[in-house]
Parts: structure tokens; sequence; C-alpha cells
């Protein structure tokens, strides 16, 4: 059952904590994602990978830290840097990111709120 | 002015009419357009694409490209209350990776 799958569903944080939320995919995708979307807002890009070991940030990263290991796994840290948490947490993955019809798939999505 | 602006809407149409959805953008160069649907509490979902000038079909769905006036349309169909929905417009320019997105038009189809 090819996918992107997101856990957890939701996440709660403490004040100073750092949480990290997981994405991982079986879709043989090169290129990974991570959105960031509050009520009423679109969607907005924290970070991005083209290939494994390699990163880039978004337009809102500050506050935020990723890794990329291995090609079907894409973490997303919250640190305690991130003043404003609580969003709901979006991962996608696409074929290449470099490709004009380049689509994107999103997981189901982590919820993170703040105690 | 935002990259990709969309009308937040709620668009209230009747079962079975024509929705239509409207999203303009600023960056000249863009060349890959996405309509998403997202259920209230869910992850967006892709519901068509179009890359060149003209109407794309797909079933209910057409979208509509028009480069010149940088505009891209959703026009649905036969309208059901299970079209309900907040609809993203999304663009990708040139050769950049990023998509960006519309704050989405909510819609809503009533019996």
């Amino acid at each position: 059952d090819g996918g992107i799958t997101q856990s957890p569903k939701y996440l709660f944080r403490k004040e100073g904590q750092n949480v990290t939320l997981s994405c991982e995919q079986n879709l043989n995708h090169d290129a990974m994602y991570w959105y960031r979307q509050d009520p009423g807002q679109g969607l907005r890009l924290i970070y991005y990978s083209q290939i494994v070991n390699d990163f880039q940030k978004g337009d809102i990263a500050e506050g935020y830290s990723v890794s990329r290991e291995k090609k079907e796994s894409f973490p997303l840290t919250v640190t305690s840097a991130q003043k404003n948490p609580t969003a709901f947490y979006l991962c996608a993955s696409s074929i290449d990111a470099s490709l004009a019809k380049n689509i994107q798939y999103f997981g189901a999505g982590t919820r993170l709120s703040v105690l | 002015q935002k990259e990709v602006e969309q009308n937040s809407g709620p668009l209230s149409v009747p079962e079975g009419a024509i929705a239509s959805l409207n999203c303009t953008y600023s960056d000249r160069v863009s060349q890959s357009f996405f309509w998403y649907r997202q259920y209230s509490g869910k992850s967006p979902e892709l519901i068509m694409s179009i890359y060149s000038n003209g109407d794309k079909e797909d079933g209910r769905f057409t979208a509509q490209l028009n480069k010149a006036s940088q505009y891209v349309s959703l026009l649905i169909r036969d309208s059901q209350p299970s079209d309900s929905a907040t609809y993203l417009c999304a663009v990708k320019g040139g050769t950049a990776s990023k998509l960006t997105f519309g704050t989405g038009t909510r819609l809503q189809v009533t019996l």
C-alpha cells in the first residue's frame, strides 16, 4: 500500500521542549517537503529536500530543523526556538523537484498544539 | 501583492449548478498549475494539474489556464454536497522547486 505516512496524528509540546514529527514514504520519490498550515491560511514551506543528505530552507525555516539520511524518511524537529508552533504540519513528496510537472502528494498531517 | 491570490469565499452554489473557482498569480514565468481539494481537518488531495493555455477536462472538473492574463480557474459541473471543501490553487515557477499556494476558496454546495 503505497503512500506517505505521518506520525503522530496529534502531538502536544510543552514549553521549552523539542518535538519531532515523522514522515515516511514508500513511493520511491526523490523529493520531500514540509509545510505548515495555520487556520484559514494556505500552506507555507518550511524545508524541502531534493535528494538524500541534502535539504534547503523554505520560507519559514526559523525554529525548525530537518534531516534526510534515507530516501524514505524526512523527519521535522520543532525546536524550542519556534515560539508559535501550534499548526497543522503536512509532509509531501514528489518524483523530482526540478521537473516542471512536479506533482506533490501529501500525507495525512500532524496537528501540533502547545500545552 | 500576494504571489497567488484566491477569493476566500465561502462560495455557495446549489446542488447541480456549476461552481467556478478563480486564482491569479504574479510570477509571469510560472509553468505548472495545480488545484487541490482539502476537506476540513484533512490534508490536500490533487484534483487537477494544467501546464499549457486552454482547458483541461477530467470528469466533472475543468481547469482553465490563461498565461497572458496570469489566471487559472477550476470549474466543477453538476456540483454535489460532497464537493463542499476548500480548494487550493498552487503554482510552480520555472525551475524553482517550490510550489506557492493560495489561501484557498471555501466552496459550499447547498441542497
